[in-house]
C-alpha cells in the first residue's frame, strides 16, 4: 500500500513562531506533491504545490527531496489564523490518485 | 462558481437503511472521487471515476456503490448502512494536468 506518513502533532506554538512540518512518501514513482489545509469540520483546501526546486508563497515555503522521499512545509511568523490541520499529499504514481497523509495539527496561541 | 456541491450535509440512518449521497461539480472536470474521513485514519478513497462512464474501486469500497450519472454528477450509495460507516464523506473532482483536487464541504453521516 502506498503511504504518506506525517507527525500527527499537535504542534502548539506562540504567535510569531516558525514551525516546520515534515512528511515522507513511500512511492518512488510519485511525481506531484501538495500541502492541503483543513480547518476543523471543513473540507481540505489546497495550500500549495511542492516542486523539486522548492517554492515559496508569502510566509509558507515547501521543499521536496526526491532522494529521501521527503516533503516539508515551513511556516514563518505564525498567525492565529494558521491554526488548522495540514495534510501532506503525494500522487499514487501510475495509479494517478492522490494519497493523503493523516495530517499534522497546528495550534497557534496568542 | 459553486465548485463541488454535496448533499445532504448531515444525515442519521438506522442500521440497515439505505441512502444515496449526491455530488455535483460545475468545473467541467473529468475525474471525480469519494473519500471518507475518520479520526486517526485520514482520508481514504472509496471509489473514483476517471471519466464519464467509468468507475473504479479505491482503498475501502466494501459496502458502497457508485454511479457516474454524467460528467457533472457522481453519487455514492450505501445499500445497507452499518455503524462502521459512520464517517464524514467528501466528494472531490480534478482535471488531468491540473494540480490538486477540489473538495465539496462534506456529508456527516451517523449510523445508529
Amino acid at each position: 500500500r502506498k503511504e504518506v506518513e506525517q507527525d500527527p502533532g499537535p504542534f502548539n506554538v506562540p504567535e510569531g513562531a516558525t514551525v516546520a512540518f515534515n512528511c515522507t512518501y513511500s512511492n518512488s514513482a510519485s511525481q506531484s506533491f501538495f500541502w492541503y489545509r483543513q480547518d476543523c469540520r471543513k473540507e481540505p483546501k489546497l495550500l500549495m504545490s511542492v516542486y523539486s526546486s522548492g517554492n515559496e508563497d508569502g510566509r509558507f515555503t515547501a521543499q521536496l527531496n526526491r532522494a529521501s522521499q521527503y516533503i516539508s512545509l515551513l511556516i514563518r511568523d505564525s498567525k492565529l489564523s494558521d491554526s488548522a490541520t495540514y495534510l501532506c499529499v503525494a500522487d499514487g504514481g501510475s495509479q494517478g490518485n492522490l494519497i493523503f497523509g493523516k495530517g499534522t495539527k497546528l495550534s497557534v496561541k496568542p | 462558481n459553486a465548485g463541488v456541491t454535496q448533499t445532504p450535509k448531515f444525515q442519521v440512518l438506522k442500521t440497515g437503511q439505505s441512502m444515496t449521497l449526491q455530488c455535483a461539480q460545475d468545473m467541467n472536470h473529468n475525474s471525480m472521487y469519494w473519500y471518507r474521513q475518520d479520526p486517526g485514519m485520514g482520508l481514504r478513497l472509496i471509489y473514483y471515476s476517471a471519466s464519464e462512464g467509468t468507475t473504479d474501486k479505491g482503498e475501502v469500497p466494501n459496502g458502497y456503490n457508485v454511479s457516474r450519472l454524467n460528467k457533472r454528477e457522481f453519487s455514492l450509495r450505501l445499500e445497507s448502512a452499518a455503524p462502521s460507516q459512520t464517517s464524514v464523506y467528501f466528494c472531490a473532482s480534478s482535471e488531468p494536468g491540473q494540480r490538486g483536487y477540489t473538495f465539496g464541504s462534506g456529508t456527516r453521516l451517523t449510523v445508529v
